[in-house]
């Protein structure tokens, strides 16, 4: 089973609103990644988590905010989004980070609108 | 600098008919060559891992293949339901981390 889920599938927020995205997965990973995907374009790395430590942060604005409770589940906090933030936001997970078993599974994505 | 560049931008193709995809990747110390599946407003679906230069691999219609400067998907007979867009990634040299191509839009028409 490679199966990594995400809640919501979408998403539509003012720019004054505080939302969250969730991922989990139940395959024993212990690298969990959040992506934004923009339309037509590629997957842009945001975050890495590695043993729910960040290991990762690539430069990413504050108003999005991570969080790793535990090994299965990775969140996202957005907080006074901009317009520009729409995306289609993707979760993946590996067996670990870096190294042959780095392999990420993505899950299905949010696809945020914010208004 | 790291680079990841996939050909063609798209490709439409008649049922049936066999083609392939490039990948074409600048790293120093290759750590693994990966493609991927996205149909239109979904994640993407893992199909290969490739490591060394010679490697391949196979699943239904599809090839991967692996030499020190690219990588090639073979697609065999395809059918309309192959029709997505077809990423690889490679970790940078660096920090690692995928670089992912800007992919080949497939379009299999019937």
């Amino acid at each position: 089973d490679t199966e990594v889920t995400q809640t919501p599938k979408h998403l539509v927020m003012g720019m004054t609103n505080k939302k969250s995205l969730k991922c989990e997965q139940h395959m024993g990973h212990r690298a969990m990644y959040w992506y934004k995907q923009k339309a037509k374009k590629p997957p842009e790395l945001m975050f890495v988590y590695s043993y729910e430590k960040l290991s990762i942060n690539e430069s990413v604005p504050s108003r999005f905010s991570p969080e790793c409770p535990n090994s299965s589940l990775l969140n996202l906090h957005l907080h006074a989004l901009q317009p520009e933030d729409s995306a289609l936001y993707l979760c993946a997970s590996s067996q670990q980070y870096g190294g042959r078993t780095d392999t990420q599974y993505f899950g299905p994505g949010t696809r945020l609108t914010v208004l | 600098e790291d680079q990841v560049t996939q050909s063609p931008e798209a490709l439409r193709l008649q049922e049936g008919e066999s083609s392939s995809l490039n990948c074409s990747y600048t790293v120093s110390g290759l750590r693994g060559l990966f493609w991927y599946r996205q149909d239109p407003g979904k994640g993407p679906e893992f199909l290969f891992t490739l490591y060394s230069a010679g490697e391949e691999k196979e699943k239904e219609r599809l090839k991967a293949t692996l030499t020190k400067k690219e990588s090639f998907l073979h697609i065999t007979a395809p059918k309309p339901e192959d029709s997505a867009t077809y990423l690889c990634a490679v970790p940078t040299s660096g920090t690692y981390k995928y670089i992912f191509g800007t992919g080949t839009r497939l379009k299999v028409l019937a």
